[in-house]
């Protein structure tokens, strides 16, 4: 079965840092990637995926992805952290076989300090 | 919200009564999800639809059903609500796996959320 890892709980970075929040995955064949973030009392928002193709891929307000085979790992990035990007964020795969089941990491608290 | 919508936003209700959550699309996705999100366990799958009247168990079904009479709505029932049911509850649509060679029906989208409480 699919799995995925996000290490930390919680990340502080100060404003205008890079932000990265780390996430591992483990699924038979080849993974399809995703990331969310979850803004207080409201539901998930699909930031980026990756499918196939670049290892470097761009999503929504600036962030991007990279994704590495030889480490199962598929890091967000984003170069400037803003304080409205403090919220939570989700890893997600979907292993390659039918019924389109993604297996969510048990997220990350990202605080951007001013 | 990418045209979905659940009601009740909020429900407090007593242990042992029956609840049902309603979520809608517009979108015509031919998938739909129920998770709940509680502190600590991330979001966990409790059922879900690939078909009208087709529907399959998550990895925390227990005390909980489901119903898909129409495309647009996906029914999730507490039978008999206990307190370890109290949580967030979101519903989840996906276009499946599609023909689109970039992808672009696998990601889920969410609705709002329901907030139960069982006392």
């Amino acid at each position: 079965a699919q799995s995925v890892a996000q290490p930390e709980d919680q990340v502080n970075v100060a404003e205008g840092n890079p932000l990265t929040v780390k996430c591992t995955y483990s699924v038979s064949g080849n993974p399809y990637l995703f990331w969310y973030v979850q803004y207080p009392n409201r539901g998930l928002q699909f930031l980026l995926k990756y499918i196939t193709g670049d290892n470097l891929v761009k999503g929504s307000y600036g962030f991007e992805a990279e994704f590495n085979k030889s480490q199962t790992s598929f890091h967000l990035k984003k170069p400037s952290a803003l304080v409205s990007d403090s919220a939570l964020y989700f890893c997600a795969v979907r292993g390659p076989y039918g019924n389109n089941r993604l297996a969510f990491g048990k997220g990350n608290q990202v605080v951007v300090i001013p | 919200d990418a045209g979905i919508t659940q009601s009740p936003r909020h429900k407090v209700t007593e242990t042992g009564t029956p609840v049902t959550l309603r979520c809608h699309q517009t979108e015509n996705h031919r998938y739909m999800y129920w998770y709940r999100q509680d502190p600590g366990h991330g979001l966990r799958l409790i059922h879900y639809s690939y078909g009208v009247k087709d529907t399959d168990k998550g990895e925390v079904s227990d005390g909980y059903s489901v119903s898909r009479s129409k495309t647009e709505d996906f029914l999730l029932t507490l039978e008999s609500a206990t307190s370890s049911q109290t949580s967030v509850y979101f519903c989840a649509i996906s276009g499946g796996t599609g023909t689109d060679p970039q992808g672009r029906s696998y990601e889920q989208y969410f609705g709002p959320g329901t907030r139960l409480t069982v006392t």
